[in-house]
């Protein structure tokens, strides 16, 4: 596809669960970021990934969380035993030089 | 560390009406600014950019200018459509790092009525 493609769309997830949310890059691009945004707020930055190497982690809330991007394309985030403050729509954002491009995010919902 | 703070919405206007939507920043250094929209149902999409003092990003009617005096970056468009009903957000990339991490303001809801 033309865009950054991320699935699923929505997640629902019991506490204590663990989750794992794809993000599809456009082909070629570089960098890869992921984003969490709560309800009525902005995105927040969690982390970056320039190839296959994880170079900002700095945004990650806790060890919970943890992202992959094993061969320089696809990316893995992955969220160990969810906790209701983990709800919220997870952004991934890819870019070539300046400008990134947003996918249309994952709702994970945990209750 | 680096913020992003715009006005809170809802901004609710008529069509045609003038729109201001403020943004203000407070960042180290000499940031990259932008404007991203979100329109319903749809992933964010970059709007205009500035990357440095007294630059001026346009797009589709918009457009912003980088004042580094006030440590603004407002939004403006002289006459509004139905269309552009969407979340506004107003973001910096902070000078360093060389990739381009973005950190959002809350962002703003436009509702423009026919």
């Amino acid at each position: 596809g033309a865009g950054v493609s991320q699935s699923p769309r929505y997640k629902v997830a019991k506490r204590g669960q663990d989750v794992a949310l794809r993000c599809d890059p456009i082909s070629g691009h570089v960098s890869l970021f992921w984003y969490q945004q709560a309800l009525g707020q902005g995105p927040e930055f969690l982390t970056y990934f320039q190839n296959e190497a994880q170079l900002d982690k700095s945004g990650l809330p806790s060890d919970r969380f943890f992202a992959e991007r094993p061969e320089g394309s696809v990316s893995t985030l992955k969220i160990q035993r969810t906790q209701q403050e983990d709800s919220a729509v997870y952004l991934c954002a890819s870019s070539l030089v300046d400008e990134a491009f947003f996918g249309q995010g994952t709702r994970l919902t945990v209750v | 560390g680096d913020s992003v703070t715009q006005m809170e919405g809802p901004v609710t206007l008529s069509e045609e009406a003038f729109l201001t939507i403020n943004c203000t920043y407070t960042a180290t250094g000499y940031p990259s600014l932008f404007w991203y929209v979100q329109y319903p149902g749809e992933g964010l999409q970059l709007l205009l950019k500035a990357t440095k003092a007294d630059d001026k990003g346009s797009n589709k009617g918009f457009e912003a200018t980088y004042r580094k005096e006030t440590t603004s970056f407002h939004l403006e468009k002289g006459s509004v459509q139905v269309s552009d009903s969407a979340v506004y957000f107003c973001a910096l990339s902070p000078d360093s790092g060389g990739y381009n991490k973005l950190i959002f303001g809350a962002g703003t809801r436009l509702a423009v009525h026919p």
